[in-house]
């Protein structure tokens, strides 16, 4: 079974702190994204990656930044944590694949709470 | 228009009966399609996938896709009360997934 780990489960930091989420994924899988949820607007992608030291911006990268030095480990890191980045986080990984088996997996989720 | 569409529901069933459960997508999405369920507090786990046109069965989920009218479909057959959760239609082309915002199946006992 494909298997998406984050770090923590629950996290609780306080305002300007620098928030490191990490994830780790054992199936050798090219892609890793990281998404935060929030009730009533659903899952927005904040970075993904393609390929080691590789990172494209999502829909919401603003106050965030990743690294992949390692094709297993995709890190999310809060420069500087916010109250309105209090949020359920997401990490997942597929496969780059071609036309069939591009199925994403998910982590277990971090809830992070900024006070 | 977003990528992908759901209603938000919610849908209420009764115990034992079909769930139909619907998404609508755009021309910028359409290589590969998904299903994923979330229970409350929990990550998303991937139910179906569905690449061609057609229906796709799986125990008593199946997903049918429509490329012409550009909709994807998740019936649950023989809803249980186990089955409530969000479910989660997304679309998958270049590298990145684009998810609906989700529809609410309630499952009444």
């Amino acid at each position: 079974d494909v298997k998406v780990t984050q770090s923590s489960r629950y996290l609780v930091k306080r305002t300007g702190e620098k928030v490191f989420l990490e994830c780790v994924q054992d199936m050798d899988h090219e892609n890793m994204f990281w998404y935060r949820q929030d009730p009533g607007l659903g899952l927005r992608l904040i970075y993904f990656s393609y390929d080691v030291k590789m990172k494209e911006k999502g829909d919401i990268p603003e106050g965030y930044s990743v690294s992949r030095e390692k094709k297993e480990r995709f890190s999310l890191i809060l420069e500087s944590a916010s109250t309105n980045q209090t949020s359920m986080y997401l990490c997942a990984s597929s496969p780059r694949g071609g036309l069939v088996n591009t199925e994403a997996f998910f982590g277990q989720g971090t809830r992070l709470t900024v006070v | 228009q977003k990528e992908v569409e759901q209603n938000s529901g919610p849908l209420s069933v009764p115990e034992g009966a079909i769930a139909s459960l619907n998404c609508t997508y755009s021309d910028r999405v359409s290589q590969s399609f998904f299903w994923y369920r979330q229970y409350s507090g929990k990550s998303p786990e991937l139910i179906m996938s569905i690449y061609s046109n057609g229906d796709k069965e799986d125990g008593r989920f199946t997903a049918q896709l429509n490329k012409a009218s550009q909709y994807v479909s998740l019936l649950i057959r023989d809803s249980q009360p186990s089955d409530s959760a969000t479910y989660l239609c997304a679309a998958y082309n270049f590298n990145k997934f684009y998810f609906g915002s989700g529809t609410k199946l309630n499952v009444k006992p």
